[in-house]
């Protein structure tokens, strides 16, 4: 089963409207959780984490995620969208490895687009 | 500046072609990851490598191989074992307490 679900592949969103792009997970334990937004044709840029500590976490370019752990959800928010924003965005966790190492699986995308 | 170089960024490979992605990074990361990223599905993990001559196979890891002689690098070579790699390849690396991970700017392969 995944353990990282985006359930929306496409979010549609007036310039200067809030945003949210939905991220459930599922595993067991304190997970490490990521957002990551791609432009076209490029790798992934981070945006924010979530270790421990607050659950409200703020992250680059006026983004913020908030770790709810009774719903296992961390959405991504932005109180005002620009249209600069419109890109891919990926949520992530990190789970055990055999190892130290602990490895990012990915929920499957979900496309902003912000409308002018 | 330190970061990650993905190398070349569009590559061509004839069927039955064996191809090579490079992939440096002057991070000090110990770990160096593959992700394999096809439309619609997010990227899954090819292989992975916590340490220096050490590597071990991600959920994808049928058609590829990689080696890891170096801290700096981890080359991905795909093989003609490798029924369908057209795809975008991205490469990552992670320091010890894996909390971060950086991301190369990625390789387009397609099979000619």
């Amino acid at each position: 089963a995944q353990s990282v679900a985006q359930p929306e592949d496409q979010v549609n969103v007036a310039e200067g409207n809030p945003l949210t792009v939905k991220c459930t997970y599922s595993v067991s334990g304190n997970p490490y959780l990521f957002w990551y937004v791609q432009y076209p044709n490029r790798g992934l840029q981070f945006l924010l984490k979530y270790i421990t500590g607050d659950n409200l976490v703020k992250g680059s370019y006026g983004f913020e995620a908030e770790f709810n752990k009774s719903q296992t959800s961390f959405h991504l928010k932005k109180p005002s969208a620009l249209v600069s924003d419109s890109a891919l965005y990926f949520c992530a966790e990190k789970r055990d490895s055999s190892g130290s190492a602990r490895q990012l699986t990915f929920g499957s995308g979900t496309q902003l687009t912000v409308l002018p | 500046d330190g970061g990650i170089t993905q190398s070349p960024k569009y590559l061509f490979r004839k069927e039955g072609q064996n191809v090579t992605l490079s992939c440096e990074q002057n991070l000090n990361h110990d770990a160096m990851y593959w992700y394999r990223q096809d439309p619609g599905q997010g990227l899954r993990l090819i292989y992975y490598s916590q340490i220096v001559n050490d590597f071990q196979k991600g959920d994808i890891a049928e058609g590829y191989s990689v080696s890891r002689e170096k801290k700096e690098s981890f080359p991905l070579t795909v093989t003609s074992a490798q029924k369908n790699p057209t795809a975008f390849y991205l490469c990552a690396s992670s320091n010890r307490a894996g909390q971060l991970d950086t991301f190369g700017s990625g390789t387009r392969l397609t099979v000619v």
